[in-house]
């Protein structure tokens, strides 16, 4: 048990669908953390919130939009995804923004049809 | 840019000592990772080291750090097979965003 819960564990989507990933995290941290984990590729951060507030935005398309409603819980609403967007999806969070520890989810494993 | 770089397989039998190895190029880099992912599973937080530091032990864990080749280790003493996973080498962002720069992973590999 790792202290952050993501849901679902795999998702298969068609490109015109709309889902949401959620990610909760019982640790009591302020920043939370959205990242990619594609295949023979690193690890690419996503979205950074820090006390629900969002202070990072590495680029992401609009296709990807993530909600922060309070420090324990993040969602990623997910539309008109395309099929390289087919990833793990991991959550993380850190006690503080300065992510000195991050402690990961499981994932969610998205495949785009 | 900031790049962090492992060689993607190592191989060893049980019993061995593995050693992983990472460079990495942000010379302001405060904290470095080694990070675990198992199959089917997140990743799990090994150990980490501060930059001031040049080793850090913990139980089979052994980190090295090297500031001046950029170079940092990850031994593993006695490996079992249950230390098959893909390790990651990741450096904190010199800047205060929580930013992990992390390596494409090293597949250990343990034979009975």
């Amino acid at each position: 048990e790792t202290g952050v819960t993501q849901t679902p564990r795999h998702l298969v989507m068609g490109m015109t669908n709309k889902k949401s990933l959620k990610c909760e995290q019982h640790l009591g941290h302020n920043a939370m953390y959205w990242y990619k984990q594609s295949a023979k590729k690193p690890l690419e951060l996503m979205f950074v919130y820090n006390f629900k507030e969002q202070t990072e935005n590495n680029s992401v398309p609009s296709r990807f939009s993530p909600e922060c409603p309070n420090s324990s819980h993040l969602f990623l609403h997910l539309h008109t995804l395309q099929p390289e967007d087919s990833a793990l999806y991991l959550c993380a969070s850190s006690p503080g923004q300065g992510g000195e520890k991050l402690f990961f989810g499981s994932g969610t494993q998205l495949s785009v049809l | 840019g900031e790049d962090v770089e492992q060689s993607l397989f190592l191989s060893v039998r049980e019993g061995d000592s593995s050693v992983i190895n990472c460079t990495y190029t942000d010379s302001s880099s405060t904290y470095l990772y080694w990070y675990k992912q198992e199959p089917g599973a997140g990743l799990q937080l090994l150990t980490y080291i501060f930059s001031n530091m040049d080793m850090k032990q913990d139980q089979r864990l052994t980190v090295l750090l090297n500031k001046k080749d950029k170079h940092l280790s990850l031994r593993i003493a006695d490996t079992q097979t249950g230390d098959s996973a893909i390790y990651f080498c990741a450096e904190k962002d010199s800047g205060n965003t929580g930013k992990l720069i992390f390596g494409q992973g090293t597949t250990l590999q343990v034979k009975p």
